[in-house]
Parts: C-alpha cells; structure tokens; sequence
C-alpha cells in the first residue's frame, strides 16, 4: 500500500520562507505532486518532480529524493493569500494502486502579519 | 474552456436516497477520477478511469457506483446514502496517468441526514 505524511499545520510570518515536508512509502512510485488548496475552494496545482532534485517556480520550489521517499515545499516571500492547504499527491504505479494519484491529509498553512 | 464542471455545488438527501452526481471535462482527458475530501482524511480516491468503458475502484468505493460510456462524462452515483456519505466530493481529470497534472471540479458539497 501507500503511506504518505506531511504536518498538520504550520504557522509563519509575511516575508518569511516556510519548508513544508512530505515522506511517503510507495510500491511503484512515478511521480509526486504538490497542490494548493484554499479554503472551500478546489485544489489547484502548484508543482511536479519526478526525478531527484529542485524544481524551481517563482515563489515556490520543490525537492525530491527518491531514495529517502521524501519531498518538501519550499515558499519564499510568504504572503497573506498563501494562507491556504498543502496537498503532498504520490502517482504509483504498482498493482494494488493501478494508475492512481493518492494525496496525504495536508498540511495547513496559516500566514500572519 | 470550461475545464472540469461537476454538479450540483450543495445536496442534502435523507439516508436511504439514491442521486447522482454529474461530472463532464471537455479537455479530451483519457483520465478521470472522484476524490472524497473529509475533515482530517484528506482527498480519497472512491473511483477511477483511464478511458472510457474502463473503470476501477479506489481506496473507498463501497457505496459509489461509476460508468464511463464517453470521455467526456464521469457520473457518480449513490445507491443508498448513508449518513457517512456526507462530505465534500471532487471530480478530476488528466490527459493521462504519468506527469500530466489533474485538474479538479469546484466540488459538490453533500449532506446525508
């Protein structure tokens, strides 16, 4: 099966940098997803690694390290409207999950002023 | 390009009803899915299809119904709903299963009294 943890929560200031975690156990893994989820709205995709390394996208950048299962979100410059949840999403492809995307629970992200 | 359209946004229903809720994407996407999202559970996958007249289930199908008679439709139905039924339900879709990313509906939200 799949296990996929990230925090809670996290809480951080405007103009700070946050690291937001993500460790997962998979049997095929192909890919690991990051989503941006604001409050009753639906999640909307923020970033995609496959192999090992930084991806970077303005503000945001992710990692990956296949061999430890483990990924982060990286935000810099943080402000007001990244209040919002993260969603930590592994595709695998082994035979219990068929092609499927399965999230872990997110992480909340509460920025203050 | 309306991208992925779910309705309805809210349903309340007594315990026992069936409904079905509609979900189209007019991307040409090969993939389709529909995710539970429950306080605390994160997103789960209920059902899911890689093209249509192929369907399979995902961790929390029992209770949902799914048919995939054109690309673009993905329905999901209720046989009998149950009080555990109550959450928010996201319909998603992707041109296919490796690095290409979902794209969600803006969610229905169900209640089961």
């Amino acid at each position: 099966g799949q296990n996929i943890d990230q925090p809670t929560e996290m809480t951080a200031t405007e103009g700070a940098i946050v690291q937001i975690n993500c460790t997962y156990q998979t049997s095929g893994f192909n890919g690991l997803f990051w989503y941006q989820q604001h409050a009753g709205e639906a999640p909307t995709f923020l970033s995609y690694n496959v192999l090992d390394g930084l991806e970077e996208k303005g503000r945001f950048s992710s990692f990956l390290s296949r061999s430890k299962g483990y990924s982060y979100l990286l935000l810099k410059e943080l402000q007001m409207k990244d209040s919002a949840s993260y969603l930590c999403a592994v595709r695998d492809f082994s035979d219990q999950a068929g092609t499927a995307l399965i999230f872990g629970k997110g992480t909340t992200l509460s920025v203050s002023s | 390009n309306a991208g992925v359209t779910q309705t309805p946004k809210f349903q309340v229903l007594k315990t026992g009803q069936s409904m079905t809720l509609q979900c189209a994407q007019d991307m040409n996407h090969e993939y389709m899915s529909w995710y539970r999202q429950d306080p605390g559970m994160g997103l789960r996958l209920i059902h899911y299809s890689v093209g249509a007249g192929i369907t399979d289930q995902g961790e929390v199908p029992n209770g949902y119904n799914v048919s995939r008679s054109t690309t673009e439709d993905f329905p999901l139905r209720l046989l009998s709903a149950a009080p555990s039924q109550t959450s928010v339900y996201f319909c998603a879709s992707s041109l296919g299963t490796g690095a290409e990313k979902l794209f969600f509906g803006s969610g229905t939200q169900l209640s089961v009294l």
